[in-house]
């Protein structure tokens, strides 16, 4: 079956400083993107930034940033330089044919 | 703002009473998805389009259905609602011919009683 695993249910950072959250798919597709998704109090559903597999270069979003390791099926997220209004859930997502399979969430405290 | 609404945002209902949801887009994107999502089970793919009249099973179709008639529209119906079907309903198209970048409307909160 095809998963993906976020196994952190929370993570704390205080502002200004860099957290990691992480993120561990599995999937049979050979050519295939993968993404972040923010969800703040709003419950609205915000595409955070996305990864193209086969490309050797980690994206990256002004203060978002991911490490992609294809061989570890990993996939990481990094913000940089934290801020308040970064408290939210986030999920990561990767592809099953014409389905994403999201992963359980990580829910992200900012400490002033 | 890939011009997704959903209707109603917020509804209350008795355990048997049928529920229908609207998902409506602006961009007449192909695919077209419903999630439900709980705590603890992030999103979880209820049904989905891929075009008018063609649709297909999600991971938790069981008790629901959906329609398609038009591009812009889909439908998604709780024939007799249950106590279980208490969620937060997603909709969301996808840009990508292969059905990947989604985007999502803002969500319908559902009790049922």
């Amino acid at each position: 079956a095809q998963t993906v695993t976020q196994s952190q249910p929370e993570m704390s950072v205080q502002e200004a400083e860099t957290v990691t959250l992480s993120c561990t798919y599995d999937t049979s597709e050979s050519d295939y993107y993968l993404f972040w998704y923010k969800q703040p109090p709003s419950r609205q559903m915000i595409l955070v930034i996305r990864q193209e597999a086969y490309k050797q270069q980690n994206a990256t979003e002004n203060r978002f940033s991911v490490n992609f390791q294809k061989a570890a099926k990993s996939f990481s997220l990094k913000i940089s330089d934290s801020q308040l209004g970064d408290a939210a859930m986030y999920f990561c997502a990767a592809p099953n044919t014409d389905k994403l399979i999201f992963g359980t969430g990580t829910r992200l405290q900012v400490f002033p | 703002d890939a011009g997704i609404t959903q209707s109603p945002r917020h509804k209350v209902t008795e355990t048997g009473t049928p529920v229908t949801l609207r998902c409506h887009q602006t961009e007449n994107h192909r695919y077209m998805y419903w999630y439900r999502q709980d705590p603890g089970h992030g999103l979880r793919l209820i049904h989905y389009s891929y075009g008018v009249k063609d649709t297909d099973k999600g991971e938790v179709s069981d008790g629901y259905s959906v329609s398609r008639s038009k591009t812009e529209d889909f439908l998604l119906t709780l024939e007799s609602a249950t106590s279980s079907q208490t969620s937060v309903y997603f909709c969301a198209i996808s840009v990508m011919p292969k059905g990947e970048t989604q985007y999502f409307g803002p969500g319908t909160r559902l009790l049922v009683l």
